[in-house]
């Protein structure tokens, strides 16, 4: 199976500020098939951004994904309150479909 | 827009079966994948099973032959059976859909629902 790393564990920062966060891949992904979500404290996973950088329906553009193969990068680029949350990577090219350990950004 | 509803028992005792159901509003079941994922309190995400009405499935070889996943076209309903369940197994439950970008990938989900394993 493919195992999804995803760093840092957490990430302490202030509304306003930019995040980057990763995904590494133990081996490479067949058509770039990585999506990120995010996940509120009691809410279900929502889809951000699919095929390593297409936002999904609704997302503000301030989500951004990059990356290819083995290594992908989330950042968001100005941290508004409501995006404190964890966030998971998602591999969909090879079953069975595994998730990051998942990165939570949290307020400084 | 799609709508998922998990339903099911909250407790269930060390060794018994785990037993769920997802129920579809919104859209069409038929034509779909469906899927359960699962989350211990205070860890990650894990993708358990999927199907395509009516015989096509496919599940997470970690759980190996306790796990079954069967949909109801008629109702709109998909459900998860887990066996000989233990502590390992107390998680929320999601239910969602695999929905296509290019590949196939969760795109809706149910708000999840708790089953503790214990005595």
């Amino acid at each position: 199976e493919i195992v999804l790393t995803q760093s840092p564990g957490s990430l302490s920062l202030s509304p306003g500020e930019r995040g980057t966060l990763s995904c590494r891949a133990s081996q490479s992904l067949n058509n770039n098939y990585l999506a990120w979500y995010q996940q509120r404290p009691g809410q279900a996973p929502r889809l951000l951004i699919y095929g390593a950088s297409s936002r999904a329906t609704g997302i503000p553009d301030r989500f951004s994904g990059s990356g290819s193969g083995t290594d992908f990068t989330l950042t968001i680029s100005r941290l508004e309150p409501e995006d404190f949350a964890v966030y998971y990577c998602l591999q969909y090219a090879a079953s069975p479909r595994t998730f990051g350990q998942g990165t939570k950004v949290e307020i400084k | 827009q799609v709508q998922l509803q998990e339903s099911g028992p909250g407790l269930v005792k060390p060794s018994e079966t785990l037993s769920l159901t997802c129920t579809v509003s919104g859209d069409s079941i038929s034509g779909y994948y469906w899927s359960w994922v699962r989350q211990p309190p205070g860890k990650g995400l894990e993708w358990i099973a999927y199907i395509y009405p009516i015989a096509t499935t496919n599940y997470n070889p970690s759980l190996g032959s306790r796990v079954t996943i069967s949909v109801d076209v008629s109702r709109s309903q998909f459900s998860l059976r887990l066996t000989s369940v233990t502590a390992a197994d107390t998680a929320v439950y999601f239910c969602a859909r695999l929905g296509r970008r290019d590949g196939y990938l969760f795109d809706y989900w149910g708000q999840g629902t708790l089953v503790t394993v214990s005595s």
